[in-house]
């Protein structure tokens, strides 16, 4: 099956500060999905971006489907937006395989 | 839509005994999936379903695990008999399959089997 791959694993941030948090997957994808796991355990969604640049508030995200990457950008960081971050690509439009997860820390 | 709906959210059951996790998707989605997340795996895809129909139980991990969806309203999954390797959070996940666009997740049940 395809291979999602999430650096970095851990980032700590002051807040205010911007980031970008890196996804490589290793086949083409007809669903690709950006996903916070708050403290509580809730998975939100974020972004579905197979391809392209989508914008929501402080966060963005793009994606490189001919090089088979995705960026999510967190700008102005809040200690609200401290979890894991984890990204899911699906080169069938049903499986998501999910990576690892950057776990981000945001300190006030 | 009140989203994807789970229940009950924790449980806490003995080793041998019989748990049931329910859910209930998306009205209006065609796909329902169980994913389950533990430390050292992740989040793993354990059964995927379209139309009321599995179409890919691959992830189940063995014949303790069962999962069914008798209408498009209500799916659950069994353990029985339940062992503490299977303690985890179970996720229930819907989707228009087919429309591109994105799966939703309900709140998780977490599982502890003592």
């Amino acid at each position: 099956g395809i291979q999602v791959e999430q650096s970095p694993p851990d980032l700590i941030l002051q807040e205010g500060a911007n980031s970008t948090l890196r996804c490589n997957f290793s086949d083409s994808v007809n669903n690709l999905q950006w996903f916070h796991q708050n403290p509580w355990g809730q998975l939100i969604n974020l972004f579905y971006i197979p391809s392209g640049t989508k914008q929501n508030g402080r966060l963005s995200a793009t994606t490189v489907a001919t090089e088979r990457y995705s960026l999510l950008y967190i700008s102005s960081s809040q200690t609200t937006d401290s979890g894991v971050y984890f990204c899911a690509a699906d080169p069938n439009d049903y499986k998501l395989s999910f990576g690892a997860g950057t776990t981000v820390t945001v300190r006030a | 839509d009140a989203g994807v709906i789970q229940s009950p959210r924790h449980e806490v059951t003995e080793m041998g005994q019989e748990v049931t996790l329910r859910c209930k998707p998306i009205s209006g989605h065609n796909s329902l999936f169980w994913y389950r997340q533990t430390m050292m795996r992740g989040l793993e895809l354990l059964i995927y379903f379209n139309n009321n129909v599995p179409i890919d139980d691959s992830g189940m991990p063995e014949d303790r695990f069962s999962a069914k969806m008798p209408n498009a309203s209500f799916s659950t999954l069994k353990i029985q008999p339940s062992e503490p390797r299977d303690s985890a959070v179970y996720f229930c996940a819907s989707q228009e399959v087919g429309a591109r666009t994105e799966a939703f997740f309900g709140q998780g049940t977490r599982l502890t089997v003592v």
